[in-house]
């Protein structure tokens, strides 16, 4: 089956440390994305990539990183800097084509709490 | 920057009612997506409309695109618990050779059995 998966679903880190979240797909597709969902909030947009090692931030990038070393998988990495880690985390990708528009997919999610 | 608003936020109906959430954008859209993200999951792609004054119906949802292509909705009749979710709209947003999504802020639903 075609999809995106992320891991851990849950994830428990003490403050001051890094922590990297992993996002693999098999949809072959060139674009990538990253959100952050906090309780009754809508979708953040943290980074994306829409080609191999290279990648843009988003809105919200202060305090993460990414790499983009293969297709398939992009990682995040909140670090110590992040203010305020602990959210639901959302890997999301997409065929992207300037005159086509796709959906996007995204993965079950990665709830990161920071004690 | 370039926002898009939904509202409400939250929304809260004794199941057969009816249930709409509005988006707004700042600015032109080339497109709108739809999404459901339900409870501990994921968002899941709804529709995607494209033509200014467009409607399409996938049963007891409707939606609809604006003439300026800046706002939407979502209608639904005679909600069912199984509608519960938070729904989201994306607005394509076309600038220099390239575009991104920008998605709403959500609408929670909640149905009252």
């Amino acid at each position: 089956d075609g999809g995106i998966t992320q891991s851990p679903k849950y994830l428990f880190r003490k403050e001051g440390q890094n922590v990297t979240l992993s996002c693999e797909q098999n949809l072959n597709h060139d674009a990538m994305y990253w959100y952050r969902q906090d309780p009754g909030q809508g979708l953040r947009l943290i980074y994306y990539s829409q080609i191999v090692n290279d990648f843009q931030k988003g809105d919200i990038a202060e305090g993460y990183s990414v790499s983009r070393e293969k297709k398939e998988s992009f990682p995040l990495t909140v670090t110590s800097a992040q203010k305020n880690p602990t959210a639901f985390y959302l890997c999301a990708s997409r065929y992207w084509h300037l005159d086509e528009d796709r959906e996007t997919f995204f993965g079950q999610g990665t709830r990161l709490t920071v004690v | 920057g370039q926002q898009v608003m939904q509202i409400p936020q939250y929304q809260h109906v004794q199941e057969g009612e009816d249930f709409t959430t509005y988006c707004n954008s700042s600015t032109t859209l080339s497109n709108i997506q739809w999404y459901k993200q339900r409870p501990g999951g994921h968002p899941v792609f709804l529709i995607q409309l494209v033509k200014s004054g467009e409607v399409k119906k996938q049963k007891r949802l409707t939606f609809q695109f604006g003439e300026a292509k800046k706002n939407s909705s979502l209608h639904i009749t005679a909600t069912q618990t199984t509608d519960v979710g938070t729904y989201f709209c994306a607005g394509k947003v076309t600038t220099s050779g390239t575009y991104k999504y920008i998605f709403g802020t959500g609408t929670r639903l909640k149905v009252l059995a």
